[in-house]
């Protein structure tokens, strides 16, 4: 089935641990997305990628890293994981233009600090 | 754009009853506006979406919504719910460039949850 696939679903991390989550989708999208989504407040942009190659920061990059490692797959990391990140991920990925933009999103990743 | 705001946080209807959730952006530049549903514990999917033409938009399960320029909304509307549109409901928009083109990005309101009742 065509879509945006994440891994791991679910995962409990210790504060200081490291830890990647990886997207890949296969309907040849450009662009690709990290949000995370914590109550009350709707999604937030942790990083994007326009393109293979390229990255940037969105609204709350602190804390994480990206890496676009080819068109398909987009992942995310933590380096040193706090209580604060404690949230649901979500990856997406669209088109740039058209009548089909609009995301396409992963089923989430459930992350849990302690 | 510089915010979405959904005005209300939760909406309690009854089964077979109509409901509104609003939906109000703010931004400088032409957007593109969507609405997203989100099930328990699943991820988010697209309802409908505004990218040109008419103002009034359909989209899955019986929902419709209406952009707005002037007040800069898009508020979501349904003459009658069910038990199963029971979820939380997110609206986004996305800037456009000068072209025409969007920056890609989606801001998101923070969500309204509706939970309809028997």
């Amino acid at each position: 089935n065509a879509g945006v696939t994440q891994t791991p679903k679910f995962q409990v991390l210790k504060t200081g641990q490291s830890m990647t989550l990886q997207c890949a989708q296969d309907m040849n999208h450009n662009s690709m997305y990290w949000y995370r989504q914590d109550p009350g407040m709707g999604l937030r942009l942790i990083y994007y990628s326009a393109s293979e190659g390229t990255t940037d920061k969105g609204e709350v990059p602190n804390g994480y890293n990206v890496s676009r490692l080819n068109k398909r797959e987009f992942s995310l990391r933590l380096e040193s994981a706090a209580p604060s990140q404690t949230s649901v991920y979500f990856c997406a990925s669209t088109v740039e233009t058209g009548p089909n933009y609009g995301y396409t999103f992963g089923s989430g990743t459930r992350l849990t600090v302690v | 754009a510089q915010s979405v705001t959904q005005l209300d946080s939760q909406v309690p209807v009854f089964e077979e009853a109509p409901v509104e959730l609003r939906c109000n952006y703010s931004s400088s530049v032409s957007v593109y506006l969507f609405w997203y549903v989100q099930y328990p514990n699943q991820g988010l999917q697209l309802l409908l979406k505004y990218l040109s033409g008419s103002t009034l938009v359909k989209g899955i399960n019986g929902f419709e919504a209406e952009f707005n320029k002037s007040q800069t909304s898009f508020h979501l509307r349904k003459p009658s719910v069910h038990i199963s549109d029971t979820a939380e409901y997110f609206c986004a928009v996305s800037d456009l460039d000068a072209g025409g083109t969007s920056y890609g990005k989606l801001t998101f309101g923070q969500g309204t949850i509706l939970t309809v009742h028997p």
